[in-house]
């Protein structure tokens, strides 16, 4: 168990449909990290937030936005669903962001199945 | 731009013998860090090893060690003692320091099956 959670486990919808995934990062992590795993686009950075701030972006589709709260929990939220948005949906944490390295612990996942 | 590079999208080898992954990458940083990535059946994505660029020495972590080549930018996996707990898809990945953002840029991955 890393001590990452992401809610919910699978997640089945609609093409045109919106959803909000969420995580939840290790206790003291204040890095949380976005990755998206689908069969064509292997596992590819989405969107990183450190302590409520927007880092950096990877290939984020406009369709898709993120935020980190206060406590530190983050919401992916995707919309105007289509088929090729099914994919796992990976949240990490890092305890920090920046020059130094730090170990990114990976939450179990969210596969969503867009139909 | 980083890159990272799998050439070999499947593998299998005898339970108790060895297998080596490749890995090759491209990046004009000096400094970086490379990892490799286990994913079981179970799809959670695991830290097998981790390699410093400015470290000469090849990082081992019990039957799992890679052979880091800097200049030729090749970072392979070695697994010994091969165990059917190994069966998984392993991906190299990549991280570096200049754009200030610890993101991981990942190969396509290597299916690897332990045959009993």
């Amino acid at each position: 168990d890393s001590g990452v959670t992401q809610t919910p486990k699978h997640l089945i919808t609609a093409t045109g449909q919106r959803v909000t995934l969420r995580c939840s990062p290790r206790s003291g992590d204040l890095s949380v990290y976005w990755y998206q795993q689908s069969l064509d686009q292997g596992l590819q950075f989405l969107i990183q937030y450190y302590n409520g701030e927007e880092r950096a972006k990877g290939n984020i589709l406009e369709r898709f936005s993120a935020q980190q709260f206060p406590d530190l929990h983050s919401e992916l939220n995707l919309s105007s669903l289509e088929l090729g948005d099914s994919a796992l949906y990976f949240c990490a944490s890092s305890a920090r962001s920046g020059a130094s390295y730090n170990e990114q612990f990976f939450g179990p996942g969210t596969r969503l199945t867009v139909l | 731009a980083q890159t990272v590079t799998q050439s070999q999208p499947e593998m299998s080898v005898q339970e108790a013998e060895t297998v080596t992954l490749s890995c090759t990458y491209d990046t004009s940083e000096n400094n970086y860090y490379l990892f490799w990535y286990k994913q079981p059946p179970s799809r959670q994505m695991i830290l097998v090893i981790r390699q410093e660029a400015y470290k000469q020495q090849n990082a081992t972590e019990n039957r799992f060690s890679v052979n880091f080549q800097k200049a030729a930018k090749s970072f392979s996996l070695k697994i010994s003692d091969s165990q059917l707990g190994d069966t998984a898809m392993y991906f190299c990945a990549f991280i570096g320091h200049q754009t200030g953002a610890n993101n991981l840029f990942f190969g396509t991955g290597t299916r690897l099956t332990v045959i009993p």
